[in-house]
């Protein structure tokens, strides 16, 4: 597609419940990078990737986070067993080698 | 380490009156500079960077920033805001396009920037 797409785009889920957030890079971009952003905390980096392989998870709050990427495309960010501190805007940013970056517009995320 | 420090949690100004948006930044190396704006319920827009090259760089919807090495500062300006520029603002700074955090952004806490009538 044109740009970066994430799905949904708002979740709103109970506690204990596991998500999944999905992030559909610019076809061709070979990094994808994920960042959170809760308020008043800006915006945090959780992981990125470089085609299928995740060199940098460190980002990553918690053992319940993680992250996978196939046929270098598109990426499932999954939150288990959510906490309210979860609560906040997940963002997906793709990039083609070394060009520009293009963000999504965010999956937000209520967790009740 | 690198990191970014934007000052100011808020900036309020005046339509036509010319704005800043203040940050600073800490790189090991060469620093590759953005800002990022974001309308509510948006994603991130690119506004502009400075990778190299003149100090003034200017960007999208009249923006433009000045990279200042001695002060480490790359401040956001326009000459007259608009109602319309009110949005939440992001300095950011590049990793190096090396190793393991291949072009990592690291951001600053944003500014919320208001333009009224």
């Amino acid at each position: 597609g044109a740009g970066v797409s994430q799905s949904p785009s708002n979740k709103v889920t109970e506690k204990g419940k596991d998500v999944e957030l999905r992030c559909d890079p610019i076809s061709g971009h070979t990094a994808l990078y994920w960042y959170r952003q809760s308020l008043g905390q800006g915006l945090e980096f959780l992981i990125y990737f470089q085609g299928n392989s995740a060199p940098d998870k460190s980002g990553l709050p918690s053992d319940r986070f993680s992250a996978e990427r196939t046929g270098g495309s598109v990426s499932t960010l999954t939150i288990q067993r959510t906490q309210q501190e979860d609560s906040a805007v997940y963002l997906c940013a793709s990039r083609f080698d070394r060009g520009g970056y293009t963000f999504g517009s965010g999956t937000r995320l209520t967790v009740v | 380490a690198q990191s970014v420090a934007q000052p100011e949690d808020q900036v309020n100004v005046a339509e036509g009156n010319p704005l800043t948006v203040k940050c600073t930044y800490s790189v090991s190396g060469n620093p590759y500079l953005f800002w990022y704006v974001q309308y509510p319920n948006r994603g991130l827009q690119f506004l502009l960077k400075y990778i190299t090259g003149d100090n003034l760089v200017k960007g999208s919807y009249g923006f433009e920033a000045e990279f200042n090495k001695s002060q480490t500062s790359f401040h956001l300006k326009k000459p007259s805001a608009r109602v319309s520029d009110s949005a939440l603002y992001f300095c950011a700074v590049r990793d190096a396009d090396r190793g393991s955090t291949l072009g990592r952004l690291y951001f600053g806490r944003g500014t919320q920037l208001t333009v009224w009538p």
